[in-house]
């Protein structure tokens, strides 16, 4: 199993651009989770997916745009870029099963963003 | 949402044990205490989790007071590869039985040799 990708690992973005983040997972997961990390600060989560076709917002989701249409892919946009989305941008997965059970959240790699 | 106090540093010597505290004095009773690290710029790594009763796995062990206001990770025999920012976080359960789990700054744990 690779665990959690992300594509990009860096990427430089001018203001006004557009892009998407990719983010997979092959542990068939049925929880994904998009965070962002400023220079020195903890993790602030953007949006989450609990299947495909449900998403919500996290605290910070300004900004930014997902889908989840299968289960294994959850890309985050970014429509106007701007210099406060300057981030790094970690993708996450986790499974809960009929009994509940307590989640453990995957991490992917993440990538770098810089929006100039 | 429960919040975490955590010093912002610690060291350690290789070798000895490393003990984490954090303070989460507003925890509800069904809230799960979770920590995760983070070495250099890679994604978090989860630890360990617990709700009341101590702790143990194969990286760490977790202590939470009776009270559950606060908690410590131990890690045993702390080596240079744990050097980290780790993080002690209350879960907060989201819509649809998910966790939106609330990061703070963490402890950046330097281990020296």
């Amino acid at each position: 199993n690779a665990g959690v990708t992300q594509t990009p690992k860096f990427r430089i973005l001018k203001i006004g651009q557009s892009m998407t983040l990719q983010c997979t997972q092959d542990m068939n997961h049925n929880y994904m989770y998009w965070y962002r990390q400023d220079p020195g600060m903890g993790l602030k989560l953007i949006y989450y997916s609990v299947g495909a076709g449900i998403t919500d917002k996290g605290e910070v989701p300004n900004g930014y745009n997902v889908s989840r249409s299968t289960t294994e892919d959850f890309p985050l946009r970014l429509e106007l870029a701007a210099p406060s989305q300057t981030s790094v941008y970690f993708c996450a997965s986790s499974y809960r099963g009929l009994a509940g059970e307590i989640l453990v959240q995957y991490f992917g790699p993440g990538t770098r963003l810089t929006v100039t | 949402d429960a919040k975490t106090t955590q010093p912002p540093s610690m060291d350690c010597a290789e070798g000895r044990a490393a003990n984490l505290p954090c303070n989460h004095s507003t925890i509800s009773g069904n809230e799960y205490v979770y920590w995760y690290r983070q070495i250099h710029s890679q994604g978090p790594q989860y630890i360990i989790h617990g709700l009341k009763n101590n702790e143990t796995n194969e990286m760490a062990s977790l202590i939470i007071t009776e009270d559950r206001k606060s908690s410590t990770l131990i890690l045993p025999h702390a080596t240079l590869r744990d050097t980290a920012v780790y993080y002690c976080i209350v879960r907060v359960e989201a819509l649809w039985n998910t966790d939106k789990l609330i990061f703070g700054t963490g402890t950046r744990l330097q281990v020296f040799p």
